[in-house]
């Protein structure tokens, strides 16, 4: 059964950086059939997709966030990590690792969330 | 980039009701990879209905969604007390990509 799990520090300051991991157990980060990826949640608000990443190392990002946002996976550990720079009170969020479909993996749905962990920016 | 937009923002309907929810994309959705997902209070998004009219597994067949291209709808019959929550479509068909609808709240009338 896959299982996806988020960590990292629940707070932060405004301008330092946000790092989060997330640990993928009952699936291996090097398949070729998926991407993986963060999605965010404001207190109160909607969805926002982050960034996706390729086991390879091929990262698409949101280009709203793209200047400050970087997504990467580490195939020996079996995880993937976001760092978001230059913090500021509007990344307050819940943010939540996926596992997400592509290609011929979409016939059977989107893909599998975590969680989610809060982030305050504080 | 695909926007998607939800009507009506807010449904408030009694229990036994039917809910009738809209998801409207700016272009055409790749493959109908068109997705619903219920949030409650607290959790994480529930996926319903994947592929804009599959079930996902566990998901009781008061739930349907239909649609294609740029319009799609989920269907909630006889609404029970757990269906009170907030529903997103997402669309998944411009991987790795993807966008959210602003959600429509179902709320007691």
């Amino acid at each position: 059964q896959l299982l996806l799990q988020e960590s990292g520090p629940g707070l932060v300051k405004p301008s330092e950086t946000l790092s989060l991991k997330c640990g993928v157990s009952g699936a291996s980060v090097s398949t070729s059939s998926y991407y993986w990826g963060w999605i965010r949640q404001s207190p109160g608000k909607g969805l926002e997709w982050i960034a996706s990443v390729f086991y390879s190392g091929r990262a698409s990002y949101n280009p709203s966030l793209k200047s400050r946002v970087t997504i990467s996976v580490d195939i020996s550990a079996n995880q993937f990590s976001l760092n978001v720079n230059s913090v500021t009170v509007a990344d307050t969020a819940v943010y939540y690792c996926a596992r997400l479909c592509t290609g011929g993996s979409c016939y059977t749905g989107p893909g599998t969330w975590g969680q989610g962990t809060l982030v305050t920016v504080s | 980039e695909i926007v998607l937009t939800q009507s009506p923002g807010i449904l408030s309907l009694s229990a036994g009701e039917r809910a009738t929810l809209s998801c409207r994309a700016s272009q055409s959705v790749s493959d109908n990879y068109l997705a619903w997902y219920q949030q409650k209070p607290g959790q994480a998004p529930r996926l319903l209905i994947y592929g804009a009219s599959n079930r996902a597994p566990g998901i009781p067949d008061r739930f349907s969604g239909s649609g294609s291209e740029t319009d799609f709808t989920l269907t909630i019959n006889r609404l029970e007390p757990g269906d009170f929550a907030v529903y997103f479509c997402q669309q998944y068909g411009s991987s790795p990509g993807l966008s959210f609808g602003p959600g429509t709240k179902v709320d007691i009338k």
